[in-house]
């Protein structure tokens, strides 16, 4: 089946470092969506992106979907320890035929923040 | 907008007893909702895909038999997780879509079985 790698699982970093996780597909992906969740919550939406090539921010976040489509990258700037979560890819891809795949999840990236 | 909301947001029962789960888009129709589980430290499994008024397609190894889900409306979906039991505490999220690719997830219900 598709498979996202993301990495890295967990990150300890100081506060108003700059962040980078990134995942990788085996297949080529046509939607990326970037998602955080904090403990006991359900995932919220940080950025979607659909073109390959795409480059998008929301605030100190920003997140780029490969040109290859099989990889997209988030980065978050100066961090604040509220960007404490788990931080999830997720993506789509076509079946041939052009139907939509599910929305496959990565594996999360727990970012700890020490201020 | 996009707000879903999922009840209860925690829930005990013993061993035997079924509990049901509700998802509603609370500001839009859901074209699309999705019933995810989620194991302590673990990415999100889907489980089931619905959609209104017709039968929810269950992923492989999902027991559509344990896991009932009703879409009876555009702004509802309930998993009844049937006769619980301890191996099926989890955590169970929904999302839901309305149109476009992008998911908008509930808070969340533990499921805690004695």
């Amino acid at each position: 089946g598709q498979q996202l790698n993301q990495s890295p699982q967990s990150m300890f970093i100081q506060e108003g470092e700059d962040v980078s996780m990134n995942c990788t597909s085996s297949s080529i992906f046509n939607t990326w969506l970037w998602y955080k969740q904090d403990p006991g919550e359900g995932p919220v939406l940080l950025i979607a992106l659909y073109k390959a090539g795409e480059l998008t921010s929301n605030g100190r976040l920003t997140a780029q979907f490969g040109i290859t489509r099989k990889d997209s990258f988030l980065n978050i700037s100066a961090s604040i320890p509220s960007d404490v979560g788990i931080y999830f890819c997720a993506g789509r891809y076509s079946n041939y035929g052009g139907s939509q795949g599910n929305l496959i999840f990565g594996k999360g990236t727990k970012l700890s923040v020490k201020p | 907008g996009a707000v879903v909301s999922q009840h209860p947001s925690w829930v005990i029962c013993k061993s035997g007893t079924s509990v049901k789960i509700e998802c509603r888009s609370l500001d839009f129709q859901a074209t699309t909702m999705f019933w995810y589980r989620q194991f302590p430290k673990q990415s999100l499994m889907l489980m089931a895909t619905s959609n209104e008024g017709s039968k929810a397609t269950y992923e492989q190894g999902v027991e559509k038999d344990k896991f009932l889900i009703n879409h009876a409306s555009l702004t509802l979906s309930t998993l009844t997780v049937t006769s619980a039991h301890p191996e099926d505490s989890s955590f169970y999220i929904c999302s839901a879509t309305r149109g476009a690719d992008i998911q908008y997830f509930g808070a969340g219900t533990r499921l805690s079985v004695l």
